[in-house]
């Protein structure tokens, strides 16, 4: 069975900060990973995924996360952050037997970005 | 960008009334979802639909819950019989496939049991 933790329900940077997001996984299988964010009153919307290959991905708005198999993480970065980033952000693996079906997304609690002028 | 739209964004019922949550995928989309979030806890998989069936269900997706596609464009999750414990947002979500594919969220309905 698969899971996701994240580590901090909050954080919060000045603008311009390094922003950095844990994120650590559990998974019995071979993980396809995923970084949603959440702005207020909007759905999840994709900011990048890992499936196979290159282990650094960058996604939308600057952001990047890097796979870590040996540290089973993948943690979210972008190095200097911007106001328009304060949002929930919520890390998932796929959960499915299928291998790799990425319906049954398995969510972290999420993290609460604060960005500070 | 195309988007997944919910209705009604805040839902009142109470407890043991049926709730029908609407949802209008991406039109080119085949692969429909619907997930849900308790207030102060991890985002939840509910079901997968395609093709007109359930694809995967979770253990929370019991006999009180159904999906339906009733015509080319909605789809809808029935609660038949609402507990206080129900109250959550839902999210409905679709992709062009199931693989490898980018999950497109709705805003999400906001179900309140009284």
């Amino acid at each position: 069975a698969q899971s996701v933790t994240q580590l901090g329900s909050h954080v919060s940077v000045s603008e311009g900060a390094l922003v950095l997001l844990r994120c650590n996984y559990s998974s019995s299988v071979p993980p396809y990973l995923f970084w949603y964010v959440q702005y207020p009153n909007q759905g999840l919307q994709l900011l990048l995924k890992y499936t196979t290959g290159a282990t650094l991905v960058k996604g939308i708005n600057g952001f990047e996360a890097e796979f870590k198999k040996s540290e089973t993480s993948f943690h979210l970065t972008k190095p200097s952050a911007h106001m328009s980033d304060a949002a929930e952000y919520f890390c998932a693996v796929s959960g499915s037997n299928y291998g790799g079906s990425q319906g049954n997304l398995i969510f972290g609690k999420g993290t609460k970005l604060s960005v500070k002028p | 960008e195309p988007e997944v739209t919910q209705t009604p964004s805040h839902q009142v019922t109470q407890m043991g009334q049926e709730v029908i949550l609407r949802c209008v995928p991406i039109s080119n989309h085949l692969y429909f979802y619907w997930y849900r979030q308790i207030l102060g806890q991890k985002v939840e998989f509910l079901v997968s639909f395609y093709n007109n069936e359930i694809s995967e269900k979770s253990e929370i997706f019991d006999d009180q819950f159904s999906v339906e596609r009733p015509d080319g464009s909605n789809f809808t999750l029935k609660i038949r019989s609402t507990k206080l414990e129900d109250s959550a947002m839902y999210f409905c979500a679709s992709s062009v496939q199931a693989t490898n594919e980018k999950l497109f969220f709705g805003s999400g309905t906001q179900l309140s049991v009284l």
